[in-house]
């Protein structure tokens, strides 16, 4: 079976710095995704970790440790715009997602 | 280009009645996803297709739940019987290639059973 966990919900002020967390148990791995989700609209895409370590693109950082079966989001510079939910998902090694529940983040003044 | 486009964005339907949701991925992608996603949740797998060929149909729920994608491009998901618990978002990705993992995903389809 897959279980990934990720906190319900978050909040943080702007400019400031917020780490998402994510844990998973899964029967295979191939792959981590973290996705932005605005309410009403379709996720978009993140990052992407298969190996361990720190992927860095602009604001948004991920981690991913593989024996622990965990990775975190990494949000800086906090602006009002990134508040949305953030899904973490883990993909099989047959290619197919499995998303967790998602961590909504709200950013205020 | 064009994303993915998703059709209708909006269904209303009686219990009983069948409904096909409609899904025209980006031009030239390979692999293509469809989801089920509850308010407030992440999206749910239900099958994927690479080109034509439906590789995993695991997550449908029951066999009233079909798709196909007949010419390796557009998508189409079958509901038959419909009933209340099917109400949901129904939403469809693609990805360019088997390797290449990011997937874009559409708009979505706001199912209603009555």
């Amino acid at each position: 079976g897959q279980n990934i966990d990720q906190p319900t919900e978050m909040t943080a002020t702007e400019g400031a710095i917020v780490q998402i967390n994510c844990t998973y148990q899964t029967s295979g791995f191939n792959g981590l995704f973290w996705y932005q989700q605005h309410a009403g609209e379709a996720p978009t895409f993140l990052s992407y970790n298969v190996l361990d370590g720190l992927e860095e693109k602009g604001r948004f950082s991920s981690f991913l440790s593989r024996s622990k079966g965990y990775s975190y989001l990494l949000l800086k510079e906090l602006q009002m715009k990134d508040s949305a939910s953030y899904l973490c998902a883990v993909r099989s090694l047959v290619q197919k997602l499995v998303f967790g529940t998602g961590t909504r983040l709200l950013v205020s003044p | 280009g064009a994303g993915v486009s998703q059709s209708p964005r909006y269904k209303v339907t009686k219990r009983g009645q069948d409904v096909a949701l409609r899904c025209d991925p980006i031009s030239g992608h390979v692999s293509l996803y469809w989801y089920r996603q509850a308010l407030g949740q992440g999206p749910e797998f239900l099958t994927y297709f690479n080109y034509e060929a439906q590789q995993d149909k695991s997550g449908l729920p029951n066999d009233r739940f079909s798709a196909e994608r007949p010419e390796g491009s557009i998508s189409t998901l079958t509901i038959q019987r419909t009933e209340q618990r099917d109400s949901a978002m129904y939403r469809c990705a693609s990805s360019p290639g088997l390797v290449q993992a990011e997937q874009f995903f559409g708009p979505g389809t706001r199912l209603t059973v009555l």
